[in-house]
């Protein structure tokens, strides 16, 4: 079974703090993916990377980074945390470059910077 | 530009009840669909997905979805309802965007169920 797991199931930060938000999968997958989710605005994707030390903006990017130094560990950085970051993250991964291919989801972190 | 609508934020059933979650997309050129459920303070879980061949495809716990290739939609069923269906569904569109393979999802649809 693929497993995707993230650091923190919660988590509360002050605004202007660094947060850094990790995820792992034990499934050797190539693309891995951070979403945030928010009521009525189902899933936007924040950034994406094929490959180690890859990565790609996606719908969302602005007030985020991330790093992808091991093949199995993607990283999520808020620089400076603000309020309007306050959100549920989903982490995701999926092999190979199909379409086709689903995408596995770790649990979540629910983030709350005040 | 290509988009997943989910017609309905909430739907509230009785158990043992049917129900349909509504999904429409667009987009000009072929896509996979695939339908998720998030349960209560969990992440997405794979319910079903259509990739080709029949247009009814069957999903785990009872659900199962139609594509309609000139309504452009992929439609959520189930004939019968339990209460431990209560959670959130999400529909979502595999296809290729600006040179990059994405997944966009709907604003997705909470499914409660009464007894």
């Amino acid at each position: 079974d693929v497993k995707v797991t993230q650091s923190s199931r919660y988590l509360v930060k002050r605004t202007g703090e660094k947060v850094f938000l990790e995820c792992v999968q034990d499934m050797d997958h190539e693309n891995m993916f951070w979403y945030r989710q928010d009521p009525g605005l189902g899933l936007r994707l924040i950034y994406f990377s094929y490959d180690v030390k890859m990565k790609e903006k996606g719908d969302i990017p602005e007030g985020y980074s991330v790093s992808r130094e091991k093949k199995e560990r993607f990283s999520l950085i808020l620089e400076s945390a603000s309020t309007n970051q306050t959100s549920m993250y989903l982490c995701a991964s999926r092999k190979g470059q199909k379409l086709n291919n689903e995408q596995f989801f770790g649990p979540g972190t629910r983030l709350t910077v005040l | 530009a290509q988009s997943v609508t989910q017609l309905d934020s909430q739907v509230p059933v009785f158990e043992e009840a049917p129900v349909e979650l509504r999904c429409n997309y667009s987009s000009s050129v072929s896509v996979y669909l695939f339908w998720y459920v998030q349960y209560p303070n969990q992440g997405l879980q794979l319910l079903l997905k259509y990739l080709s061949g029949s247009t009814l495809v069957k999903g785990i716990n009872g659900f199962e979805a139609e594509f309609n290739k000139s309504q452009t939609s992929f439609h959520l069923r189930k004939p019968s309802v339990h209460i431990s269906d209560t959670a959130e569904y999400f529909c979502a569109v595999s296809m290729i965007i600006q040179g990059a393979q994405k997944l966009v999802f709907g604003q997705g649809t909470r499914l409660t169920i009464n007894p």
